[in-house]
């Protein structure tokens, strides 16, 4: 499988506290993006960070990446009960394929 | 803004059944993708389509075909329904990756029930 693997799988925290959920990934990739699905709808793209790039901030996220390690991290700072959904990180290959970790679950608890 | 359409939304079928999922968007995009979502498996890629007229298979294409007639419809069909195909599937598109900063843009979903 060319998947990535997203951990943890499920992650409760605190409203205010800050959410990390990491991503490790198989093949090379030209960039690795993480999406956002609250439960019953599609996924929504919230970032995007390329293969030259190491860390990448928007508003209250930050990703970084590390391509020797084949891995990602998505930090979500002062979480709110809004962000409660799933979370998927999404590699391009070299083949212009996009594919989707397993998913994290977060739940913030107001 | 319509974005990505998937219909039908909901659907229950006996096995050996047929059925196709149509995927329209209008955002003029080259590439479009039919996933399917499954409890703790995440998004597996099941066919994807880089233009008009073009298909190639992803991760788990067995059991299903797809066409791409028109640029912007991607279908999705079912030959013989089995249970294992109960699932969530969706459809997604993008432009070309020519930039690679191009993201994809998902539609809500089609839930199928095979019994």
């Amino acid at each position: 499988s060319q998947q990535g693997e997203e951990d943890p799988q499920a992650l409760s925290i605190q409203e205010g506290e800050n959410a990390t959920m990491n991503c490790s990934y198989k093949t090379s990739i030209n960039n690795l993006q993480w999406y956002r699905q609250n439960s019953g709808r599609g996924l929504v793209h919230l970032i995007l960070i390329r293969s030259n790039e190491r860390e990448k901030h928007s508003g209250r996220l930050r990703v970084t990446l590390d391509t020797s390690k084949k891995s990602s991290s998505l930090l979500i700072t002062a979480s709110r009960a809004a962000d409660t959904a799933s979370y998927f990180c999404a590699t391009l290959n070299t083949g212009n394929q996009f594919y989707f970790g397993t998913g994290t679950s977060l739940t913030v608890i107001p | 803004n319509a974005g990505v359409t998937q219909t039908p939304k909901f659907r229950v079928l006996k096995t050996g059944q047929s059925m196709t999922l149509l995927c329209a968007q209008d955002m003029n995009h080259e590439y479009m993708y039919w996933y399917r979502q499954d409890p703790g498996m995440g998004l597996r890629l099941i066919h994807y389509s880089v233009g008009e007229g073009t298909t190639a298979k992803g991760e788990v294409p067995d059991g299903y075909n797809v066409s791409r007639l028109k640029k912007q419809n991607f279908l999705l069909g079912l030959e013989s329904a089995a249970p294992s195909q109960t699932s969530v599937y969706f459809c997604a598109s993008n432009s070309n990756l020519q930039f690679a900063g191009n993201t994809i843009y998902f539609g809500e979903g089609s839930w199928l029930t095979v019994v």
